[in-house]
Order: C-alpha cells, then structure tokens, then sequence
C-alpha cells in the first residue's frame, strides 16, 4: 500500500460532461503529481502541485485543471470530455519538491470511460 | 525518435532466468526513475537513481550518465515479477517533469 488514496476507481461518463478526480497524497508528502496513461499516448505527465502551488505543468489540455487544497489533498476537474479522454489517470506524491531527489508513491489510478 | 526509449517491448522467460530491460535516454538528466506496474494497473517506484548502481532484492538498477543508458536486471525471475516495467527521466534539473518511455511487458513462465 502506497499511502496514496485516488476516488473513485472507476467512472463512466458521457461526452460533454465534467468529472472530478480526487487523490490524497501519503501522508507528509507536500507534492501531488497527475498522470494520464492512453493507449495511444502512454504515461504523460499532466500537472503538480507543491504545498498548495502550481509548480511544474506539462500536457495538460486547457479543458482541464487542477488544484490542492491547504489539507494538501488534490483534486483533476475534467470538462467538456471527449471520447479521446478516456484514459487511466493516476495521482502520485512525495516529500519534497520533484521526482529528481525523491521517489514517487502512486495511487491505483481512476478508470475513465468517456461514451 | 521518443526521448526514452526503452528495449524490448516485450520480453517472454522461463521462470529462473536473468533478465535485463533497457533504457536509452537522448537528452541530459538529473534522475532516472524505474516502475513496475502490475496487470491490475497499479503502479510501484522501484528505483530511482542518478548514478551508479542501486540493489533491492533480486532487482538491480544501473545508470551510465555518459552513455545515456540505465539497465533493470532481475535476477533469478519468478512468476510475480511478471508486469510492465517503465523507465521515466527528469531532463532537466529543476524542471519536474517526468518523460516516461512505453514501457516493457515481461512475461515469467513458470
């Protein structure tokens, strides 16, 4: 058990809806990190988070966004989804502020199915 | 050309035998990352390295900064080791964002 909580592990939804992810991190990890694993794409990595601020961006759609909360529990709103969207996405934390000096702890993931 | 690559994509052995999975990098690195993750989705950090050579268990992890190439050897493999095996780098120091290669599907016969 990693110490990182993701809900719900499944979601199905339908074109044009919105979604909220939700992950807490291990607890006394200030950094929260989102992923989204395609088929097509692989693992990409979308946004993190240190101590309740932005702190690194990388393929994320302008349809989605994130945030952390002072608790420093996360959460991925996903708006106007696409079919394109369906995809595993995983929420993981560490203790200090990037994956090049500490290693990475990995919820199991939320299932998105866009129909 | 992807910035992490990773060799093979797919790798079949018999239960026992010594494995090697391959990562070959094209950009400068601050870390290297190894994950494991199982049929059932969940992902697990196994290393993380920026140098030399890193030991748990029966997993070993080496880095060649110079040649731009890390290597995961599982010695003495067994069934439960069968999974897909990432390898993901930081390209930049202060940049945190990790570039992750397609992974590398091990099969363990027993």
């Amino acid at each position: 058990d990693s110490g990182v909580t993701q809900t719900p592990k499944h979601l199905i939804t339908a074109t044009g809806q919105r979604v909220t992810l939700r992950c807490s991190p291990r607890s006394g990890d200030l950094s929260v990190y989102w992923y989204q694993q395609s088929l097509d794409q692989g693992l990409q990595f979308l946004i993190q988070y240190y101590n309740g601020e932005e702190r690194a961006k990388g393929n994320i759609l302008e349809r989605f966004s994130a945030q952390q909360f002072p608790d420093l529990h996360s959460e991925l709103n996903l708006s106007s989804l696409e079919l394109g969207d369906s995809a595993l996405y995983f929420c993981a934390s560490s203790v200090v502020g990037g994956p090049y000096n500490s290693p990475l702890h990995f919820g199991n993931g939320t299932r998105l199915t866009v129909t | 050309k992807n910035e992490v690559e990773q060799s093979p994509q797919n790798l079949t052995a018999q239960e026992g035998e010594f494995i090697t999975i391959n990562c070959s990098y094209s950009v400068g690195i601050s870390a290297l990352h190894w994950l494991q993750q199982h049929p059932g989705g969940g992902i697990v950090s196994l290393f993380m390295l920026s140098s030399g050579k890193k030991k748990h268990g029966r997993l070993i992890a080496t880095i060649n900064i110079q040649e731009k190439h890390s290597s995961l050897h599982i010695t003495a493999s067994h069934p439960r080791d069968s999974a897909v095996y990432i390898c993901a780098v930081i390209s930049n120091f202060g940049n945190e964002k990790l570039t992750f290669g397609t992974g590398t599907r091990l099969t363990i016969i027993p």
